[in-house]
């Protein structure tokens, strides 16, 4: 049972454009939600992350945005950078719980 | 200076052998994890330690058996090896409450 679904495996945008990447889950009892960053050879790295009494939260070129109705939260980035390349993985967590749930990952390319 | 280290960061291993993999972390953190990504690319928590006492222990064989001697390290042992133990394990890091997790570089198990 997928909780966490990243249903695109794979993204290509240019450089300067605005990339974004979406996640939905299942599970009504995750509040806290989070966007890794992981490139090949090495472990995920903390992007950004929210908490579901909000609705956005941006930090620099990165913004995440959560709709809880509709169980989906996206990641945007812009302006792309070719640096970005990478795999994302979405990830969420149920309150004092600890333990994160990851999706699948997109893999994304930034065309220079 | 590396936050969440591991080792090896490669092991290729006959099945029914037995192996660890060690992780420490110098972030001052007390809550520390292993995670596992099968070939999907999932990634799943296999265990969890706070203070050395074990938190999560989710659907693991009884042939693996996380160690922590302090809440710096935590290593994980995996008796009788099997093909299907093959994949990715990251140790990961937090302070306690908080979902935001530093993860090491990964070691990559092969059993052949």
């Amino acid at each position: 049972d997928q909780q966490v679904k990243q249903n695109s495996p794979s993204l290509s945008v240019q450089e300067g454009r605005i990339s974004i990447l979406n996640c939905d889950y299942t599970n009504s009892m995750f509040d806290y939600f989070l966007w890794y960053k992981k490139y090949p050879a090495e472990g995920p790295t903390f992007l950004i992350s929210i908490s579901s009494i909000k609705d956005k939260n941006e930090d620099g070129r990165f913004t995440v945005f959560l709709n809880k109705s509709a169980k989906h939260l996206s990641l945007h980035i812009v302006p792309s950078q070719p640096g970005d390349s990478a795999v994302y993985f979405c990830a969420a967590s149920a309150r004092y719980g600890n333990k994160l749930v990851f999706g699948a990952g997109t893999i994304l390319r930034v065309k220079s | 200076d590396t936050a969440v280290s591991q080792t090896p960061k490669y092991l290729v291993t006959q099945m029914g052998n037995d192996k660890s993999i060690k992780c420490e972390q110098n972030l001052g953190h007390d809550t520390m994890y292993w995670y596992k990504q099968d070939s999907k690319k999932f990634l799943k928590i296999m265990f969890s330690y706070n203070n050395k006492e074990l938190i999560i222990n989710e659907t693991v064989p009884n042939r693996f058996s996380p160690k922590s001697p302090d809440k710096a390290h935590l290593n994980l042992h995996i008796n009788s090896l099997e093909l299907g133990d093959s994949a990715v394990y990251f140790c990961a890091s937090s302070l306690q409450g908080s979902t935001e997790a530093f993860f090491g570089q990964g070691t990559r198990l092969t059993v052949v």
